[in-house]
């Protein structure tokens, strides 16, 4: 069964800097999406980004960027030039290719604070 | 509109009540998504509605009763529920096949 770990509990960056984010992964596909999601206190879940695993670019989204590496199953989420709006819970999340996107396994979250 | 509207945002209810939880999106979604999501917790799947037949129930009990009424309106009717139920229960529509799923704002849910 695929798993999706998040290590780190809780973050904090000061406004403007760069803060990274870690997630790991376990699945013996080799077609799958990889995304992290925003979870502010108005709960509504958002998607930062998005990537898929055949693709060897690294995914950007304006001050949002990951760091893929296949092999090591790993995904982080960079963050630069980090908002006060940035502060949530930030969830990394896992689907099969050719299946749902909405069919998501979660890791257990980050809860991210900035600092002005 | 890339909007999914979850009504009520909030709902107490007693053990012995039986409520419905609505969603509904306007996209031409093909599927839409329960989950439920527990306090400090992640989001976990509960069903998946794939053009408006129920696809994935994970092993969800059965006081929990999903419908889709039309491709537009999903429901999660709720009867005889216990106090560990109580969770904020999201809603999600994704349209074709590895496209962005959206969520909803979702109900927080208390039984009392």
């Amino acid at each position: 069964a695929q798993t999706v770990t998040q290590s780190q509990p809780e973050m904090s960056v000061q406004e403007a800097e760069t803060v990274t984010l870690s997630c790991t992964y376990d699945t013996s596909e080799s077609d799958y999406y990889l995304f992290w999601y925003k979870q502010p206190p108005s709960r509504q879940m958002i998607l930062v980004i998005r990537q898929e695993a055949y693709k060897q670019q690294n995914a950007t989204e304006n001050r949002f960027s990951v760091n893929f590496q296949k092999a090591a199953k790993s995904f982080s989420l960079k963050i630069s030039d980090s908002q006060l709006g940035d502060a949530a819970m930030y969830f990394c999340a896992y689907t099969d290719y050719g299946g749902s996107q909405g069919n998501l396994i979660f890791g257990k979250g980050t809860k991210l604070s900035v600092k002005p | 509109d890339t909007e999914v509207t979850q009504t009520p945002k909030h709902l107490v209810m007693g053990m012995t009540n039986k409520k419905s939880l609505k969603c509904e999106q306007h996209m031409g979604h093909r599927a839409m998504y329960w989950y439920k999501q527990k306090a400090k917790k992640p989001p976990e799947l509960m069903f998946v509605y794939s053009y408006e037949k129920l696809s994935i129930n994970e092993s969800v009990p059965s006081r929990f009763s999903p419908e889709c009424p039309n491709s537009s309106l999903l429901n999660l009717h709720l009867h005889a529920l216990q106090p560990e139920d109580s969770a904020l229960y999201l809603c999600a529509s994704e349209g074709e096949m590895n496209t962005e799923a959206f969520f909803g704002q979702g109900t927080r849910l208390t039984v009392v």
